[in-house]
């Protein structure tokens, strides 16, 4: 069975600066997809980024970008000129192509002013 | 907006009761998934329906029960409810590629369920 492990339960960054959530996975599979999900105080499931592990090319999204060790099975997320409305719980998750979807623990990060 | 909605956004209820929670996939999407989120906590899959069908079952309790019909709407329903069914229940649609590749999943605002 697959399982996403975010070791990293909180994190503070100060506006402007970068951070980088970390995340890794186990699986057997050679064909799937990785995603974050961002949960800001709302409680709403927004999607971050997504990629696909056939492409080696890492996925960015204007300031939100990962990097994606196929072979370390780890896929961190960074996130440049954090504004105060990146607070939130970042979750990674992990689809395989029996569309079983495992999500991560959860990152609670505060951007502080 | 992700498109897909779901209602009630907040149910409050006593133990023991029985509780409907409906979602709306967006438009063109045939696959539904339900997922729990008690507080503080990850989301746990509980069940995915495609086109009508069930496809695949996760943590889902025996009182719980779901259905997708033919609109392809899909109802959870919640029996004989405890005080620690009290949680966030999200539902999620996306396309079913008919290669099986996975396809990103769009979640509904959830309906936050408080049992007393």
């Amino acid at each position: 069975a697959q399982t996403v492990t975010q070791s990293q339960p909180e994190m503070s960054v100060q506006e402007a600066e970068t951070v980088t959530l970390s995340c890794t996975y186990d699986t057997s599979e050679n064909n799937y997809y990785l995603f974050w999900y961002k949960q800001p105080p709302s409680r709403q499931m927004i999607l971050v980024i997504r990629q696909e592990a056939y492409k080696q090319q890492n996925a960015t999204e204007n300031r939100f970008s990962v990097n994606f060790q196929k072979a370390a099975k780890s896929f961190s997320l960074k996130i440049s000129d954090s504004q105060l409305g990146d607070t939130a719980m970042y979750f990674c998750a992990f689809m395989n192509y029996g569309q079983n979807f495992v999500f991560g623990p959860g990152t609670r990060l505060s951007v502080l002013p | 907006d992700s498109g897909v909605t779901q209602t009630p956004k907040h149910l409050i209820t006593a133990t023991g009761q029985r509780v409907t929670l409906r979602c709306s996939p967006r438009s063109g999407d045939l696959s539904v998934y339900w997922y729990q989120q008690s507080l503080d906590q990850g989301l746990q899959f509980l069940i995915h329906y495609y086109n009508g069908e069930e496809r695949a079952k996760g943590n889902i309790l025996e009182r719980f029960s779901a259905q997708q019909f033919p609109d392809l709407h899909s109802e959870l329903n919640l029996s004989s409810l405890e005080l620690g069914d009290s949680a966030l229940y999200f539902c999620a649609s996306s396309v079913f590629t008919t290669s099986g590749a996975p396809d990103t999943q769009y979640f509904g605002p959830g309906t936050r369920l408080t049992v007393l």
